[in-house]
C-alpha cells in the first residue's frame, strides 16, 4: 500500500533553518510528483510548493520564494523540504502529499491522493 | 493567484442533516476543483477530485458538484466520523496551487 512516512517533530530558534523528510514506499517514486503543504496553528491549509522526482523540476508558492528548497533521492524515494531563516510565522504542521492525475479529454486534473503524517515544526526562541 | 472562498466558515449539524458547504473561485477553473477532509492530529483525506469524482474508499454520502467558479460539496446524511474541517483546492492552469479557507463542521 502507499505510505508517505514523514520525519519527526522539529525544534528551532528563529533565524535557522528546517529540513524534513518525506519516505515514499508501495509504489514507483519517479511516476508521481510530491507536493508540501502546511498548516499553521489555527489556520487553514496552505500550499507550498511541488517537485517532479522524475526530472527535479520544482515550482514554489510565491510567499516562501528564496527561502524554501525542494529536493529528491532517488535511490530511496524520499523527498525533502527545507525552509531557511525561520520566523514564528513558520510554525506549523507540514505535509508531503503525493500528487495523482484524472485524465479527461486532452486535459488532466491534479489532487492530492495520499499525504504523510505530518510533521511539526516549532519556532521558539 | 486564484483565490477559494468558503462558505460558511463553520457550521453547527446534528447526526443526520443534510449539510452543503460551497466554494467560489475568482476566476474560471473549470473542473480543477478538489475536496478534502481534515481531523486534528491527522493528515488530510482526499473526497472528491475534478469537482464531481468520488475517490476510492470514500463513503458515497459525499458528493461534488460545480463547475467554471462555483462548487458545492454535499454530505447527504451527516455521521459522527464526518465532524471536522472541509477546504477545497483548484489546481487550474500553471501550478500555483491554492486552498479556500476551510470550512469546520461541528456537533449541533
Amino acid at each position: 500500500q502507499v505510505q508517505l512516512e514523514q520525519s519527526g517533530a522539529e525544534v528551532r530558534r528563529p533565524g535557522a533553518s528546517v529540513k524534513v523528510s518525506c519516505k515514499a514506499s508501495g509504489y514507483t517514486f519517479t511516476d508521481y510528483d510530491i507536493a508540501w503543504v502546511r498548516q499553521a496553528p489555527g489556520q487553514g491549509l496552505e500550499w507550498m510548493g511541488w517537485i517532479s522526482p522524475r526530472s527535479g523540476d520544482t515550482t514554489y508558492a510565491q510567499s516562501l520564494q528564496g527561502r524554501v528548497t525542494m529536493t529528491t533521492d532517488t535511490s530511496t524515494s524520499t523527498a525533502y523540504m527545507e525552509v531557511r531563516s525561520l520566523t514564528s510565522d513558520d510554525t506549523a504542521v507540514y505535509y508531503c502529499a503525493r500528487e495523482d492525475r484524472y485524465a479527461g479529454n486532452g486535459y488532466y486534473i491534479l489532487y492530492f491522493d495520499y499525504w504523510g503524517q505530518g510533521t511539526l515544526v516549532t519556532v521558539s526562541s | 493567484d486564484i483565490q477559494l472562498t468558503q462558505s460558511p466558515s463553520s457550521l453547527s449539524a446534528s447526526v443526520g442533516d443534510r449539510v452543503t458547504i460551497s466554494c467560489r473561485a475568482s476566476q474560471f477553473i473549470s473542473r480543477y476543483l478538489n475536496w478534502y477532509q481534515h481531523k486534528p492530529g491527522k493528515a488530510p483525506r482526499l473526497l472528491i477530485y475534478a469537482a464531481s469524482s468520488l475517490q476510492s474508499g470514500v463513503p458515497s454520502r459525499f458528493s461534488g458538484s460545480g463547475s467554471g467558479t462555483d462548487f458545492t460539496l454535499t454530505i447527504s446524511s451527516l455521521q459522527p466520523e464526518d465532524f471536522a474541517s472541509y477546504y477545497c483546492q483548484q489546481s487550474f492552469g500553471t501550478r500555483a496551487w491554492t486552498f479556500g479557507q476551510g470550512t469546520k463542521v461541528e456537533i449541533k
